[in-house]
């Protein structure tokens, strides 16, 4: 059971937007701003896409985007391409706990 | 900017032994993790290292804690993963990767090795 709350699945249509939630506790999101989302496609190692909640690396475009609001963490996906279907994760810095809190990932569905 | 390449995978036996091994140029500050991800599941962290201004402190997760041990060769820009005592459900792709800030948990993992599976099956 992952200590990070996801929903197992999110979709939208080319050109729409979609957000996907993060949840946890104020051990972790609701505590440090190092949440951290990252992008992997099938058989492929995971790609950093967001870090510290809303800094993007250089390279991921800027329809990605992520916020928090108390002990949940959110990454929206604007205008969806059909690329960015793909498995979406978060993690978070936990008090005390070196292996930090994960979540469960999200499959996003480009209909 | 660091690349880290994974190498050592293969098929183990139960109770067998296997080291794996990232080479990573560039992450001598760097704090690197082993992560792995069993078919069809989701992100398990393994453990981590920190850099030497960190006294290289390690940290395990409980189903490893005992049987798996990271190092790391600042020298050789190498990190490794031993996995001793391996079980059926150690079956996983393993990453390593890495977290710039060289935080005491995890603040990011700015990047990632491409992963090496590791089968344990008789």
């Amino acid at each position: 059971q992952s200590a990070l709350t996801q929903p197992p699945s999110a979709s939208g249509s080319p050109g729409q937007s979609v957000t996907i939630s993060c949840t946890g506790t104020s051990r972790d999101i609701g505590r440090y701003n190092y949440v951290s989302w990252y992008q992997q496609y099938p058989g492929k190692a995971p790609k950093l896409i967001v870090y510290e909640v809303s800094k993007r690396p250089s390279g991921v475009p800027d329809r990605f985007s992520g916020s928090k609001s108390g002990n949940t963490a959110s990454l929206t996906v604007s205008g969806l391409q059909a690329e960015d279907e793909a498995d979406y994760f978060c993690i978070s810095y936990s008090l005390n706990d070196p292996e930090g809190v994960f979540g469960g990932g999200t499959r996003l569905t480009v209909l | 900017e660091a690349l880290l390449v994974e190498s050592g995978g293969g098929l183990a036996r139960p109770g067998g032994s296997l080291t794996l091994s990232c080479a990573a140029s560039g992450f001598s500050g760097s704090a690197m993790h082993w992560v792995r991800q069993a078919p069809g599941k989701g992100l398990e962290w393994v453990g981590r290292i920190r850099s030497k201004t960190n006294n290289y402190a390690t940290a395990y997760a409980t189903s490893v804690k005992g049987r798996f041990t990271i190092s790391r060769d600042d020298s050789k820009n190498m990190a490794y993963l031993q996995m001793n005592s391996l079980k059926n459900e150690d079956t996983a792709v393993y990453y390593c990767a890495l977290d710039l800030a060289d935080c005491y948990s995890i603040c990011a993992f700015d990047i990632w090795g491409q992963g090496t599976m590791v089968p344990v099956s008789s």
